[in-house]
């Protein structure tokens, strides 16, 4: 069945070091969110596009963080360079955000470590 | 800025009992409401949904309730089972497809 896949699925490096999380959307959905969970702050929206263009990142800190389509199968976000405080779970989630048709389904998540 | 309260953080309830779980939203033009599911170590599942020309929606044991004059919506859970215990969260949506997250409800459901 059609499901959003992310990898990896864990993810420990060091402060410092650059961190890819990548992400294929369900095929034909054409909006990709990005989602970070902490106990503390919850559900942050990071970034989201449509049609592959951004269109909203105001959630993510631009010095660090950078998200991109590079076509419709695969979403990356990266952070770099890391710091411990960007230790989280990242989720991507894709829709067809077009009206009302808002249904946003989840991948499982890239826990990420930062030590 | 868009907010959406969830209430409560915590909830615990017997077997066979019912759970309720609010919450309320900032932005009047919200049209979509979902909430999710959250199982230990899986992405937010999708139970169930509302839009905003309806006032109640039902599947099985699952029900969601909408008032959109005192912008409240809620969460109705009969017959909870353990397998319900879990983090619910509420969301609503506009029309550029993005969606406000609550905090979440941990659930347990005690046998």
């Amino acid at each position: 069945d059609a499901r959003v896949t992310q990898t990896p699925r864990h993810k420990v490096t060091e402060m410092g070091q650059e961190v890819t999380m990548r992400c294929q959307p369900i095929l034909g959905h054409n909006t990709v969110f990005w989602y970070r969970q902490t106990m503390m702050q919850g559900l942050e929206l990071l970034a989201y596009f449509r049609n592959r263009a951004p269109l909203d990142d105001s959630g993510m800190p631009k010095d660090r963080f950078s998200a991109e389509m590079p076509d419709a199968t695969l979403a990356t976000l990266k952070i770099q360079p890391s710091e411990p405080r960007d230790s989280a779970v990242y989720f991507c989630a894709s829709g067809l955000g077009f009206g009302s048709y808002n249904e946003q389904f989840f991948g499982p998540g890239t826990r990420l470590t930062v030590l | 800025g868009e907010n959406v309260e969830q209430h409560p953080s915590t909830l615990s309830v017997q077997e066979g009992d019912s759970a309720v779980i609010k919450c309320t939203y900032s932005d009047s033009a919200s049209n979509y409401f979902p909430w999710y599911k959250q199982e230990l170590g899986k992405g937010p599942q999708l139970i169930i949904d509302i839009r905003s020309n309806v006032g109640e929606k039902k599947d099985q044991r699952i029900a969601v309730t909408l008032n959109k004059t005192a912008k409240h919506f809620s969460l109705h859970i009969t017959e909870t089972q353990p397998e319900d215990s879990a983090v619910y969260f509420c969301a609503a949506g506009g029309s550029q497809g993005n969606l406000i997250f609550g905090k979440g409800t941990k659930l347990s459901v005690k046998p």
